[in-house]
């Protein structure tokens, strides 16, 4: 049990799909947070999300759009992805945004055909 | 803007022995904290130690050790008597210190791998 969970593991969807990748915490953190890991690339930060609220965009394409109903959920919904977009988007939480540990889910590996 | 370096894209050490692994990092920065994640093919990122940029001491983790070079920018990190379980990919990260755009948010370096060999 990592605390962290995510859903679905894997899943492949076409450019033109509509999806949604769904990230659980059981901790009682405030803060969490989306990452994407491509291969051979450093994890990047995506979002941030600090007591519900949106705290930063890293400048990420609007074809990913978060959505962080309570501290204790974390939605990223996907629309005309494209093929780079593949990779493993990684969840995380920590009690609040300035903390640490941030505690990680195991990822959904996302193809785009 | 901070950068982290991970020069080695893979390493492997033989079960038992000891394996250090490099992290360089970049910034104009004098509070900041950085740490050691381990990736398993599970996937699941672990934090495996940390240190305060303000402490002097290295930190250390049963079999894990770093090495804070704080003038050098240097942290590396060495696994004592290596076990298969430390198979994984290895990443460094940077977190500011202080306040601003920067706060929370961690910068991960490149990764690497390590084997393990019975």
């Amino acid at each position: 049990e990592t605390g962290v969970t995510q859903t679905p593991r894997h899943l492949v969807m076409g450019m033109t799909n509509k999806k949604s990748l769904k990230c659980e915490q059981h901790l009682g953190h405030n803060a969490m947070y989306w990452y994407k890991q491509s291969a051979k690339k450093p994890l990047e930060l995506m979002f941030v999300y600090n007591f519900k609220e949106q705290t930063e965009n890293n400048s990420v394409p609007s074809r990913f759009s978060p959505e962080c109903p309570n501290s204790s959920h974390l939605f990223l919904h996907l629309h005309t992805l494209q093929p780079e977009d593949s990779a493993l988007y990684l969840c995380a939480s920590s009690p609040g945004q300035g903390t640490q540990p941030q505690h990680f889910g195991d990822g959904t590996r996302l193809s785009i055909l | 803007a901070q950068t982290v370096t991970q020069s080695q894209p893979e390493m492997s050490v033989q079960e038992a022995e000891t394996v250090t692994l490099s992290c360089t990092y970049d910034t104009s920065e004098s509070d900041y904290y950085l740490f050691w994640y381990k990736q398993p093919p599970s996937r699941q990122m672990i934090l495996v130690i940390r240190q305060e940029a303000y402490k002097q001491q290295n930190a250390t983790e049963n079999r894990f050790s770093v090495n804070f070079q704080k003038a050098a920018k240097s942290f590396s990190l060495k696994i004592s008597d290596s076990q298969l379980g430390d198979a994984a990919m290895y990443f460094c990260a940077y977190r500011s210190g202080s306040g601003g755009t920067s706060y929370g948010k961690l910068t991960f370096g490149q990764g690497t791998i390590l084997t393990v060999h019975p």
